[in-house]
């Protein structure tokens, strides 16, 4: 199993433009969630899934969207990019949203904003 | 008041040093708690999750203190390898997603 995987694992953008960051499973989880992680605010949930065709927001989640078409994939996109989204964006799935359950991560996707 | 608060240090010990961290929550209702670690510029991994009787793994020992709300991480016998940031995690009853501390910085030296 490859795990969680995200891609690209740089990228800069310029203020306005718009683009998907990928994420995929291949481990059959039901919940999957994006995070975005900046020096001394840890990590912030941005979207969360807890299946195929069901989204909903976390904490910070304005400027981005999600869709959940299939349980293997669930894209982050920045509509306009801005400044202040520069940071370093994680997903992660687990099995189910069980208390308990393990949080897999992904490697992360660095991203800058001019 | 932040959900989640932690002692960002860093936190400089000897090797073969014990260390511990404490995290605080807010919420009377958080339900599940969690440690992970993150290495430089990797992504998190469960360390441990944290039980209400606490547990051990090893050098490892989580513990949960519900009444004065915080859990704590004991790292004993420090390794040079122990060094990176410990992330604690906490879930609320009835919500899917988990709050993260800002971590806390752990550095062990020769």
């Amino acid at each position: 199993n490859a795990g969680v995987t995200q891609t690209p694992k740089f990228q800069v953008l310029k203020t306005g433009q718009s683009m998907t960051l990928q994420c995929a499973q291949d481990m059959n989880h039901e919940y999957m969630s994006w995070y975005r992680q900046d020096p001394g605010m840890g990590l912030r949930l941005i979207h969360y899934s807890v299946g195929a065709g069901i989204t909903d927001q976390g904490e910070v989640p304005n400027g981005y969207n999600v869709s959940r078409s299939t349980t293997e994939d669930f894209p982050l996109r920045l509509l306009s990019a801005a400044p202040s989204q520069t940071s370093v964006y994680f997903c992660a799935s687990s099995p189910d949203s069980n208390s308990y359950n393990e949080q897999f991560f992904g490697p992360g996707t660095r991203l800058t904003v001019l | 008041r932040k959900e989640v608060e932690q002692d960002p240090g860093p936190f400089n010990v000897p090797e073969g040093a014990t260390v511990a961290f404490n995290c605080t929550y807010s919420n009377s209702a958080s339900q599940s708690f969690f440690w992970y670690r993150q290495d430089c510029r990797k992504e998190p991994k469960l360390l441990m999750s944290v039980y209400s009787s606490g547990n051990e793994d090893g050098r490892f020992t989580a513990q949960l203190n519900r009444a004065s709300q915080y859990i704590s991480l004991l790292i004993r016998d420090s390794k040079l390898s122990d060094s990176a940031t410990y992330l604690c995690a906490v879930r609320e009853t009835g919500r899917r997603a988990l709050t993260f501390g800002s971590g806390t910085r752990l550095q062990v030296q020769p």
